[in-house]
């Protein structure tokens, strides 16, 4: 079964650094892998995401990720952090049968 | 397209209670999940239909859970009776499931928060 693993739980950064958020997954066959970002009292959104083709993707609000099979890997990145990138961001796996299996999420926090 | 509407937003019962979540999938969507997220769990998938019908009930917690999916249009979540530990955010999303291709990305609703006291 696929699973997901998100190793920071919670991060500061300081509005204008770069951001990288981690995500690792298990998955036996080419895994299908999503960002999804929630703000409080909102439902999730989806960042970017990726199926085949470039291992670097391009999402909304500024953010990439990359795709790295060797790692089995697909962190988040974003160069320049504003204020209201703080929210909760969620890596997903999904298989054949869109069975979306979710990573337990990265808080980030921002300092102005 | 409205998006994935579910109700109602907030739920607040008595332990013991029936409850019922409802949810409107986008239009053409043929994939539904139901998700229930707590902070010492995370985001827990309960059950998916496709085509209206449930593919995985395997998340579901006990037999006091319930889903049922009619038509492409509609779909419930009904937890009878309810319990404390029940309460959490339950969320709604949908797709266009395998007919989409397995890149296609779930769409999710705003979430009902439910407090069983």
């Amino acid at each position: 079964a696929q699973s997901v693993t998100q190793p920071d739980i919670h991060i500061t950064v300081s509005e204008g650094a770069s951001l990288e958020l981690r995500c690792n997954y298990s998955y036996g066959a080419t895994p299908y892998l999503f960002w999804y970002v929630q703000s409080p009292g909102q439902g999730l959104q989806l960042l970017l995401k990726y199926f085949s083709g470039d291992t670097l993707v391009q999402g909304i609000k500024g953010f990439e990720a990359e795709f790295k099979r060797s790692q089995s890997s697909f962190n988040l990145r974003k160069p320049s952090v504003h204020w209201s990138d703080a929210a909760e961001y969620f890596c997903a796996v999904a298989d054949y049968g869109q069975n979306f299996v979710f990573g337990p999420g990265t808080r980030l926090s921002v300092l102005p | 397209d409205a998006g994935v509407i579910q109700s109602p937003r907030h739920e607040v019962t008595e332990m013991g209670q029936e409850v019922t979540l409802r949810c409107k999938p986008i239009s053409g969507h043929n994939s539904l999940f139901w998700y229930r997220q707590t902070m010492m769990r995370g985001l827990e998938l309960l059950i998916y239909f496709n085509n209206n019908v449930p593919i995985d009930d395997s998340g579901m917690p006990e037999d006091r859970f319930s889903a049922k999916m009619p038509n492409a249009s509609f779909s419930t979540l009904k937890i009878q009776p309810s319990e404390p530990r029940d309460s959490a955010v339950y969320f709604c999303a949908s797709s266009f499931g395998p007919r989409g291709g397995r890149g296609t990305e779930a769409f999710f609703g705003q979430g009902t928060r439910l407090t069983v006291v």
